[in-house]
């Protein structure tokens, strides 16, 4: 299976702190893409990275790439409230003209 | 506001009713996509349209038939549709990965979603 999945399932923590969630996908791919989704909404895209990446940073975000270990993580730091909200990773396969998406995080940041 | 819109927000309808959903993209993109996301359950993939084309049909039952009669509007026609299908349908659309090649970005923008329940 191409799809990749999140853990943990769910995370709670206090606000200021920081989360980190993680994709694990069993297919060579072409980038990974990591979506956000308020309860009920569309996604929202937060971040891209290649194949050939490593890291990269989005202000508070910051994703990883292990293509060795098929795994990808997202940092969320000094989290807020507003962070609140499912988190999935989707990846598009080399050979794919389609993203395919985990079950994803859901995040509980209390103020 | 992702440049994707999808109407109506909220659909209650009857197993016998017929209805229909729609999206719309402002972002000038040439793909298009249907996904239904249901409680506990990964997002899946209904349909995709390149440039009008249907490309992909992942086992959709034909209850559900899609229309895209440009590339900046997509349709969901719905009929006879059963108490399980009762869920949250998501539209997108991106530039299609296979003609951007491996220098395009490919990353999807949604519409806010359709929430149907049949009963």
């Amino acid at each position: 299976s191409q799809q990749g999945e999140e853990d943990p399932q769910a995370l709670s923590i206090q606000e200021g702190e920081n989360a980190t969630m993680n994709c694990s996908y069993k297919t060579s791919i072409n980038n990974l893409q990591w979506y956000r989704q308020n309860s009920g909404r569309g996604l929202v895209h937060l971040i891209l990275i290649r194949s050939n990446e490593r890291e990269k940073h989005s202000g508070r975000l910051r994703v990883t790439l292990d293509t060795s270990k098929k795994s990808s993580s997202l940092l969320i730091t000094a989290s807020r409230a507003a962070d609140t909200a499912s988190y999935f990773c989707a990846i598009l396969g080399i050979y794919g003209n389609k993203l395919v998406f985990g079950a994803g995080t859901i995040l509980r940041v209390k103020s | 506001e992702t440049g994707v819109t999808q109407t109506p927000r909220h659909l209650v309808m009857g197993m016998t009713n017929k209805k229909s959903l729609k999206c719309e993209q402002h972002l000038g993109h040439n793909a298009m996509y249907w996904y239904k996301q249901s409680a506990k359950k990964p997002l899946e993939l209904m349909f995709v349209y390149n440039f009008k084309e249907q490309t992909e049909n992942n086992s959709v039952p034909s209850r559900f038939s899609p229309e895209c009669p440009n590339s900046s509007h997509l349709f969901l026609h719905l009929h006879t549709l059963q108490p399980e299908d009762s869920a949250l349908y998501l539209c997108a659309s991106s530039q299609d990965p296979a003609l951007s090649g491996t220098s395009g970005n490919y990353e999807q923008y949604f519409g806010p979603g359709t929430r149907l329940t049949v009963t």
